[in-house]
């Protein structure tokens, strides 16, 4: 099983800074099959970034994704106040299919 | 515009079976391009996998669940169901439907069901 470790746990910005958040992979992963999800209080998550870096429909183009093999990343590069959610990342190379723990971003 | 919507019972005793039904419209849920997935969240956690369904039957299931999990298809109401039994508690989760690409390298879930939570308990 390919396990997904996100860091840091909580990341606590202020609206208007960058965010980075971090998934490693306990084995490769090819780019193609990682993706991103955002996640808000009660709601269910909604696809950000598939194929390791290309943005969802409707996905506003401060969020970026990139990274290769056992490390990738989840950029945006201003925040808004919408922005502030939990996000978890997913592999699909191979069963079962996993997400990460998540990472909370967090008003500071 | 696609949308899911799950439905069932919102409470499970233990030992017994929880049955969820993802009703999907919109658009077929007879497409050669897209499977149709269960994903669970307990409270206060991450998410897991449990399985999906081609419209042709065709299933796959999360190893460390296969055993207790069903899912089936009915193109003709549309609609795509999850069986798991027996329950515990740690069963206990937020229980989404949602669609996958058909190819292996399309293998993100989007969109997802609003979620419905199902509590195993006495």
């Amino acid at each position: 099983e390919i396990v997904l470790t996100q860091s840091p746990g909580t990341l606590s910005l202020s609206p208007g800074e960058r965010a980075t958040l971090s998934c490693r992979a306990s084995q490769s992963v090819s780019s193609s099959y990682l993706a991103w999800y955002q996640q808000k209080p009660g709601q269910a998550p909604r696809l950000l970034i598939y194929g390791a870096s290309s943005r969802a429909t409707g996905i506003p183009d401060r969020f970026s994704g990139s990274g290769s093999g056992t490390d990738f990343t989840l950029t945006i590069s201003r925040l808004e106040p919408e922005d502030f959610a939990v996000y978890y990342c997913q592999q699909f190379v191979s069963s079962p299919y996993t997400f990460g723990q998540g990472t909370k971003l967090e008003i500071k | 515009q696609l949308q899911l919507q799950e439905s069932g019972p919102g409470l499970v005793k233990p030992s017994e079976t929880l049955s969820l039904t993802c009703t999907v419209s919109g658009g077929s849920i007879s497409s050669n391009d897209y499977y149709w997935g269960w994903i669970r969240q307990p409270p206060g956690k991450g998410l897991e996998w449990i399985g999906h369904i081609y419209y042709s039957g065709r299933t796959y299931y999360n190893p460390s669940l296969k055993s207790r999990v069903t899912i089936s298809v009915d193109t003709s109401r549309n609609q795509f169901s999850l069986k798991v039994r027996p329950v515990t508690a740690a069963d206990t989760a937020v229980y989404y439907c949602a669609r996958r690409g058909e190819k292996t390298v399309a293998g993100w879930f989007d969109p997802w069901g609003q979620g419905t939570l199902v509590t195993v308990s006495s």
